[in-house]
């Protein structure tokens, strides 16, 4: 019952360096999210995929690629990190846009 | 554009009293809807949904919530609060068109005092 996996938890990084989150789920479903989520803005969406191979852009996408490569997997990376990606990261998959799961969550932090 | 709106930021009782949660949106068709609770340094926790049907649905921990289709809003309610009912609380929209992913308000803190 694993659910949705967020790996890592916790991360620090400085500016410019690059990172990848993962996002791995056992429920076989077909669709997944990134979002970030800061202070007063409740979550946002980063980049989205509905299905193996397939991805598109959410409300905020600069600074992210994604990348989902087998259908468990959903990859979010940041190439050259800023302090404004300073944020908690979850990842979500749902079944047929009906359930969904979150992770939970992993904090990054931009120095 | 759709959104979510949340109108309080906080929302303060105290244990035992009855609790609102605000939560309005704009959505184009006839959405799903969505509550999530978050605890300190937690992920989110489902509460409840709407998809069709009796307007007031019932979730876990003894919330509830109350469908209003001409005023577009999604209430989150509790009949008696408490202590350990205090964290953040998102409500979420879900636009009936297939691909699409849930539209979050920015969120209420709600805080029961005992």
């Amino acid at each position: 019952n694993a659910g949705v996996t967020q790996t890592p938890k916790f991360r620090v990084l400085k500016t410019g360096q690059s990172m990848t989150l993962l996002c791995a789920q056992d429920m076989n479903h077909e669709y997944m999210y990134w979002y970030r989520q800061d202070p007063g803005m409740g979550l946002r969406l980063i980049h989205y995929s509905v299905g193996e191979g397939t991805t598109a852009k959410g409300e905020v996408p600069d600074g992210y690629n994604v990348s989902r490569l087998k259908k468990q997997n959903f990859l979010l990376g940041l190439e050259s990190a800023a302090p404004s990606q300073t944020s908690v990261y979850f990842c979500a998959s749902s079944y047929s846009n009906m359930g969904y799961t979150f992770g939970s969550g992993t904090r990054l932090t931009v120095v | 554009a759709q959104s979510v709106a949340q109108p309080e930021d906080q929302v303060n009782v105290a244990e035992g009293n009855p609790l609102t949660v605000k939560c309005t949106y704009s959505v184009s068709g006839n959405p799903y809807l969505f509550w999530y609770v978050q605890y300190p340094n937690r992920g989110l926790q489902f509460l409840l949904k709407y998809i069709t049907g009796d307007n007031l649905v019932k979730g876990s921990y003894g919330f509830e919530a109350e469908f209003n289709k001409s005023q577009t809003s999604f209430h989150l309610k509790k009949p008696s609060a408490l202590v350990s009912d205090s964290a953040l609380y998102f409500c979420a929209v879900r636009p009936n068109q297939a691909g699409t992913a849930l539209i979050f308000g920015k969120g209420t803190t709600l805080s029961v005092s005992s």
